[in-house]
């Protein structure tokens, strides 16, 4: 598989207890945002998404929070275990193609046993 | 994955050799696309196409080139390899209609 070897901020947590993951975005314009994950030697897994017109959307586990006042995104992960050991990015998209993607530099969680 | 694979997973070229990707979809996505993963620079995207034969440029397109003849593959080339080219590259794929994007497992390309 495929993996970069990246240096990007980390966050390293408990297992049990709950990760937030920040991202600031750049366009006031973009109107969907996602969460993407992304284990060492794979390619980026959809997590969760919101349009604009939302502040909080709840997935099995995970929240994400949108402030567009200050264009922020957050990722909250509930009792976070092993398997959430990755990097996470943001990405915000604009317009009406889905795959024209602007990621963030990504997260590396680390959940320690 | 939604049924997307790319080929080949691992190459090493030399300087100024041309070098082409391959992204195959099983899903008959109508939209599909290339980045390109580098430390400190997230993913980028590099070129897309939104039907056969219809492609554009994305944020990093100099020095790549791409071709789509049939709705299913999606090719990247690089006309003459050079080192700031080495990098990982990845596939995406959007059905029409909707926003979510699947990606393959990458290409580690290495340009020596």
């Amino acid at each position: 598989g495929e993996s970069v070897g990246l240096h990007l901020p980390t966050l390293s947590v408990q297992e049990g207890d709950n990760s937030i993951i920040n991202c600031a975005y750049s366009n006031s314009a973009s109107d969907y945002f996602i969460w993407y994950k992304q284990e060492s030697g794979k390619g980026p897994q959809f997590i969760i998404d919101i349009r604009s017109n939302m502040d909080k959307r709840q997935g099995q586990r995970v929240t994400v929070l949108l402030n567009k006042t200050v264009k922020h995104l957050s990722l909250q992960i509930a009792a976070t275990q092993p398997g959430d050991s990755a990097v996470y990015f943001c990405a915000e998209n604009v317009g009406n193609q889905g795959g024209k993607l602007i990621f963030g530099q990504g997260t590396e969680l680390s959940v320690k046993p | 994955d939604a049924g997307i694979t790319q080929s080949p997973r691992h190459k090493v070229t030399e300087t100024g050799t041309p070098v082409t990707l391959r992204c195959h979809q099983t899903e008959n996505h109508r939209y599909m696309y290339w980045y390109r993963q580098d430390p400190g620079h997230g993913l980028r995207l590099i070129h897309y196409s939104y039907g056969v034969k219809d492609t554009d440029k994305g944020e990093v397109s100099d020095g790549y080139s791409v071709s789509r003849s049939k709705t299913e593959d999606f090719l990247l080339t690089l006309e003459s390899a050079t080192s700031s080219q080495t990098s990982v590259y990845f596939c995406a794929t959007v059905s029409g209609g909707a926003r979510e994007a699947f990606f393959g497992q990458g290409t580690r390309l290495t340009v020596v």
